[in-house]
């Protein structure tokens, strides 16, 4: 069975840092693409990063651009977040999610992912 | 950036209706993009819909999706009591960037 269980969230001041991980297991974790998904209070889904399965290409929202980033370790089936310069838009429940690439009738289609699979997520306030 | 507009925003049915869920991109996409998740409360997102209308491993089919360029629609042909939900929807568009829409929230009547 799949599993995502971030941990890392918490409350930090307005300017600071945090780091969120997700333990991977049950797949194999070197082989996927991973993302890192956040919500709001009371809204919508934001997509903020993306890091292939040899972290290579990575990309970010603009939201987050500079300020935040995202690595793994293969060996340790982990996924990181690295989140600085944080302000009280940031608060949000982030959520990792696996990223599988899209295959229909024998074809696979390069750079066409969806998230097949979620963590229950990590919840990070911060306070102005 | 392609923008995905949900609607409507909150869906008052009963069990057993039918929900139509609808979900326009502001400039036509593949539907290899077009992916549909719900979202209990408390709960992570799931996936249900990807490819426009493949439904995902262990999704009941009662679910289906549709539609093609900008216009696209979760069908859920009988309510059950756990599928009243706020569902997303979201393109991949092959730049690896996601967008989602704004939500559709169905609710009890």
């Amino acid at each position: 069975e799949v599993q995502l269980v971030e941990a890392g969230g918490g409350h930090v001041q307005s300017g600071g840092s945090l780091r969120l991980s997700c333990a991977a297991s049950g797949f194999a974790f070197s082989s996927y693409s991973m993302s890192w998904v956040r919500q709001a209070p009371g809204k919508g889904l934001e997509w903020l990063s993306y890091i292939s399965s040899s972290s290579s290409p990575i990309n970010y929202a603009d939201s987050v651009k500079g300020r935040f980033t995202v690595s793994r370790d293969n060996d340790i089936y982990a996924l990181y977040l690295q989140m600085n310069s944080l302000t009280a838009e940031d608060t949000a429940i982030y959520y990792c999610a696996r990223a599988k690439l899209f295959c229909r009738d024998g074809s696979c289609y390069s750079n066409i992912y969806y998230f097949d699979s979620w963590g229950q997520g990590a919840l990070v306030t911060v306070s102005s | 950036e392609v923008v995905l507009t949900q609607s409507p925003g909150i869906l008052s049915l009963s069990p057993g209706d039918r929900a139509t869920l609808s979900c326009r991109a502001s400039q036509s996409i593949s539907s290899n993009y077009l992916v549909w998740y719900q979202q209990r409360p408390g709960q992570a997102p799931r996936l249900l819909i990807y490819g426009a209308s493949s439904r995902a491993t262990g999704i009941p089919d009662r679910f289906s999706g549709s539609g093609s360029g900008t216009d696209f629609t979760l069908t859920i042909r009988r309510l059950e009591p756990e599928d009243f939900a706020v569902y997303y929807c979201q393109q991949s568009g092959g730049s690896l960037e996601w967008t989602f829409g704004q939500g559709t929230k169905v609710e009890i009547k």
